[in-house]
């Protein structure tokens, strides 16, 4: 596998339920991001993750966790969500930050539907 | 506060003309000015970037202007071809390159 891979691509769950989301990058970055796109918000940055530390947190509710235990690994924990989270997630993935202009990559994204 | 925003949100053209979007940006501190690209059910790709010491890139049918003093950069495409049809997102970079803020996208339509 190389650049951006996300688990699963498709996912369907109930308000009660807890799912995780997965990220793997295997491009040797520093930085890694998540971010919610839906019809509303197109590209709506969550969180950043630098050297495994969160740098960034964008008012995301609480029933959004992430998690980062090492650089080329991101987790999204969701439970209790709402019909209005409903949407694509996608991670995305960066040299690192502090340096500028870094390009990110972005994984395929997970198409995540609450009922 | 942190904000792109991007114009239009929808862009239909004939096939071989030009389309041009644009963006203006918050922060004048902003120094990174990426363009990516999204195909129907695909991830968005970077196809074009500009830093903020220059004022103009080219590579092949795209260009991306920036004017530093006014906070805004537009992406050009030329002699457009169908496969151009998609959704474009611009984006500047805030907190020192910390984070991307993206705009709202425009989705281009070219029309044969």
């Amino acid at each position: 596998e190389t650049g951006v891979t996300q688990t699963p691509r498709h996912l369907v769950m109930g308000m009660t339920n807890k799912k995780s989301l997965k990220c793997e990058q295997h491009l040797g970055h520093n930085a890694m991001y998540w971010y919610k796109q839906s019809a509303k918000k197109p590209l709506e940055l969550m969180f950043v993750y630098n050297f495994k530390e969160q740098t960034e947190n964008n008012s995301v509710p609480s029933r959004f966790s992430p998690e980062c235990p090492n650089s080329s690994h991101l987790f999204l924990h969701l439970h209790t969500l709402q019909p209005e989270d409903s949407a694509l997630y996608l991670c995305a993935s960066s040299g690192g930050i502090g340096l500028a202009g870094n390009e990110q990559f972005f994984g395929p994204g997970t198409r995540l539907t609450v009922l | 506060g942190e904000n792109v925003e991007q114009h239009p949100s929808t862009l239909s053209v004939q096939e071989g003309d030009s389309a041009v979007i644009k963006c203006t940006y918050s922060d004048s501190a902003s120094n990174y000015f990426p363009w990516y690209k999204q195909e129907l059910g695909k991830r968005p790709q970077l196809i074009i970037d500009i830093r903020s010491n220059v004022g103009e890139k080219k590579d092949q049918r795209i260009a991306v202007t920036l004017n530093k003093t006014a906070k805004h950069f537009s992406l050009h495409i030329t002699e457009t071809q169908p496969e151009d049809s998609a959704v474009y997102f611009c984006a500047a970079s805030f907190q020192g390159a910390q984070k991307l803020v993206f705009g709202q996208g425009t989705r281009l339509t070219i029309n044969p």
